[in-house]
């Protein structure tokens, strides 16, 4: 199972950031998966997660931000995160699961700033 | 919200026996993973579910837990165990996934 992150590496503040984990070697019915973020500050921080069926669960405290969506056609699933701050910045990561998570994207940073 | 307590670091001679602790409210009553995170790589999954562990890592990677502490234990240390090592519940009571803070394994 691979998991590859693609997206914008800078985005400014106040805007949207997309990011979407395209999933081979694996399908993505029927599991969980979920996207995860790293910074110096804030360590290891789940974000949410996301069932094949379209099943969501989200960080308390991002939920108002936040957006996963799954696009099984494709094998792939997205994150939407609204209204950044330079706060957001951090390593971005895929993975598969809701409660363990056993396999990972390489991760990609995201640099929030004007 | 629910609070993960692991030590900053940890130092080792190779060879020997790594113990990396992970306390909690209630752990007892939590499944416990851990991650093994080299410089500039993805966290990777060594211990799931308290004590299992995924194929392909080493059983020299065990996990325990006793009351509100679990712990992971890394024995005949090598260099490259050298990493962070992250413990992580998830908190039905919030529906949230919970990281540790980490924990540095300095192999001497």
């Amino acid at each position: 199972v691979q998991l590859q992150e693609s997206g914008p590496r800078l985005v400014k503040p106040s805007e949207t950031l997309s990011l979407t984990c395209t999933v081979s070697g694996d399908s993505i019915s029927p599991s969980y998966w979920s996207w995860v973020r790293q910074s110096p500050g804030r360590g290891l921080e789940w974000i949410g997660y996301i069932y094949y069926n379209g099943a969501t669960n989200y960080t308390p405290s991002l939920k108002n931000r936040v957006t996963i969506s799954v696009d099984t056609a494709r094998n792939q699933f997205s994150l939407r995160l609204m209204s950044l701050t330079p706060a957001d910045t951090a390593v971005y990561f895929c993975a598969r699961g809701a409660r363990d998570l056993d396999h990972w994207g390489q991760g990609t940073p995201v640099t929030v700033s004007s | 919200s629910y609070v993960l307590t692991q030590p900053p670091s940890v130092s080792v001679a190779p060879g020997q026996t790594a113990r990396i602790a992970c306390g909690g409210n209630n752990l007892g009553t939590k499944s416990v993973h851990w991650y093994q995170q080299r410089p500039g790589q993805a966290p990777l999954l060594v211990i799931y579910y308290d004590t299992d562990r995924p194929s392909g890592i080493p059983d020299r990677f065990s996990g325990s837990k006793s009351g509100n502490t679990a712990t992971l234990t890394i024995s005949r240390v090598e260099a490259g165990d050298e990493a962070d090592y992250f413990c992580q519940v998830w908190d039905s009571g919030a529906d949230d996934l919970i990281f540790g803070g980490g924990t540095k394994l300095a192999v001497l």
